[in-house]
């Protein structure tokens, strides 16, 4: 129940085009829901976050879309570029008893 | 911008053999954890530490694993005896605030047993 899914493992994109990654969740006491971003042989850095009570996020190129009774949420890249290429990872809280629940991470290639 | 910083970068050690990881969170922050990520999967969390003590732990952190606020700027992760599988990189993080749980993460220690 404390786990989080994502996929797909990795994903190619073209330059210009939209990088969709999606989690799933269980645990329904999970109220924040924050992406982070890693490029290798650095720490995840804190993208872009959410909580429950919108259904959508959007912070420049990168939006998170929620669905609470589906316990699904997703990060949209738009515009997708070969910078943006880095392991991604959701993760998933609960506010006042953290820590983060990461899902697996997904690889994305951004080609030119 | 402030980051948080860990030392060493790289940490080899023979398996059997103590380590210390140390890590200076950002300096207004009151919630510091320890995560770990073996090569090529999901971070993993390992422990949280607020007020001088420890408020959760997960599996991983059993009684080889301790953690310590010994001043008032640095936060340490002890391996009392290191073994093969402890081999991952060690993510230090803190947060200013728990209801906000944005964590900021240091580049990491890699430590590899041998």
């Amino acid at each position: 129940q404390q786990q989080v899914k994502q996929s797909p493992q990795s994903l190619i994109v073209q330059k210009g085009g939209i990088s969709i990654i999606n989690c799933a969740y269980e645990n329904t006491a999970f109220d924040y829901f924050p992406w982070y971003q890693q490029f290798p042989g650095k720490g995840p850095a804190l993208l872009i976050a959410i909580r429950p009570d919108v259904s959508e996020k959007k912070e420049g190129r990168f939006t998170i879309s929620f669905n609470k009774s589906a316990k699904q949420f997703s990060l949209h890249i738009m515009d997708s570029q070969p910078g943006d290429s880095a392991t991604y990872f959701c993760a998933a809280s609960i506010i006042r008893n953290t820590p983060l629940v990461f899902g697996k991470g997904t690889r994305l290639s951004v080609i030119a | 911008e402030p980051e948080v910083t860990q030392t060493p970068s790289h940490q080899v050690t023979q398996m059997g053999q103590e380590v210390i990881l140390r890590c200076v969170p950002i300096s207004n922050h009151l919630y510091f954890y320890w995560y770990r990520q073996i090569l090529g999967q999901k971070v993993e969390f390992l422990v949280s530490f607020y007020n001088n003590e420890i408020s959760e732990k997960s599996e991983i952190f059993d009684d080889q694993f301790s953690v310590e606020r010994p001043d008032g700027s640095n936060f340490t992760l002890k391996i009392r005896s290191t073994k093969l599988e402890d081999s991952a990189m060690y993510f230090c993080a803190s947060s200013a605030d728990s209801a906000v749980s944005a964590a900021f993460f240091g580049q990491g220690t890699r430590l590899t047993v041998v």
